[in-house]
């Protein structure tokens, strides 16, 4: 089955700097990748997404980039602001049919 | 616009008691999944439904088990509650070929 790996866990940035996260899947059958924010107790966002026959996306301050050759796709928010302070999740699945599959998650501290 | 409703918010239960989330999706959407998440952890898949039918399985334990009715609500049924099963318990629904909309979660506590 797939599998998401994710780093890095744990990521702290001054604010007004760049923040970014990297992912990896394992299954090349995987075809729409999602990516989450979650607050402490409450349900997963969805941020921004992308499909495999995307390279680039970008909403705003964030920007997801997909190889599908490396099977890597990365999340770029820049200009963080404290309100960016959450756990961001990575996922990989297939449009139209299967459950999402998460990265064990990066905890995103923006200082002030 | 509506959303994912679940119920109860919050559930406690004593360890080896039973506990029932329910799952109400958004109108017209046919697919509902759910996923459990441990403390500092991902969600979890644990099982999903496509128009009343189980369409996939995940990581769930045989103590638990779930079924999807003509209205299309989707219950959890969780037997011989363990203390490892306190959790937050999401519910997902979708039309194929859209996004996943999450629930508010039910938190489960197993004391």
């Amino acid at each position: 089955g797939e599998n998401v790996e994710q780093h890095p866990s744990t990521l702290s940035v001054q604010e007004g700097d760049s923040a970014v996260i990297k992912c990896t899947y394992s299954d090349s059958a995987s075809n729409y990748f999602p990516w989450y924010k979650q607050e402490l107790g409450k349900r997963p966002q969805l941020i921004i997404d992308i499909r495999s026959n995307v390279g680039e996306k970008k909403d705003q301050r964030i920007a997801v980039t997909l190889n599908k050759t490396a099977k890597h796709f990365s999340l770029h928010i820049t200009e963080t602001q404290p309100e960016d302070s959450a756990v961001y999740f990575c996922a990989a699945s297939l449009v139209g049919d299967d459950k999402i599959i998460f990265g064990k998650g990066t905890r995103l501290h923006i200082l002030p | 616009a509506a959303g994912v409703i679940q119920s109860p918010r919050h559930l406690i239960k004593e360890k080896r008691e039973t506990a029932t989330l329910k799952c109400y999706p958004i109108p017209r959407h046919d697919t509902v999944y759910w996923y459990q998440q441990g403390p500092g952890q991902d969600p979890q898949f644990l099982i999903s439904f496509y128009e009343k039918m189980q369409s996939d399985k995940g990581s769930i334990p045989d103590r638990f088990s779930a079924q999807q009715f003509s209205d299309y609500h989707s219950e959890l049924n969780m037997s011989s509650l363990e203390l490892g099963d306190s959790a937050l318990y999401f519910c997902a629904s979708r039309q194929r070929g859209d996004e996943q909309f999450f629930g508010p979660g039910t938190r489960l506590t197993v004391l």
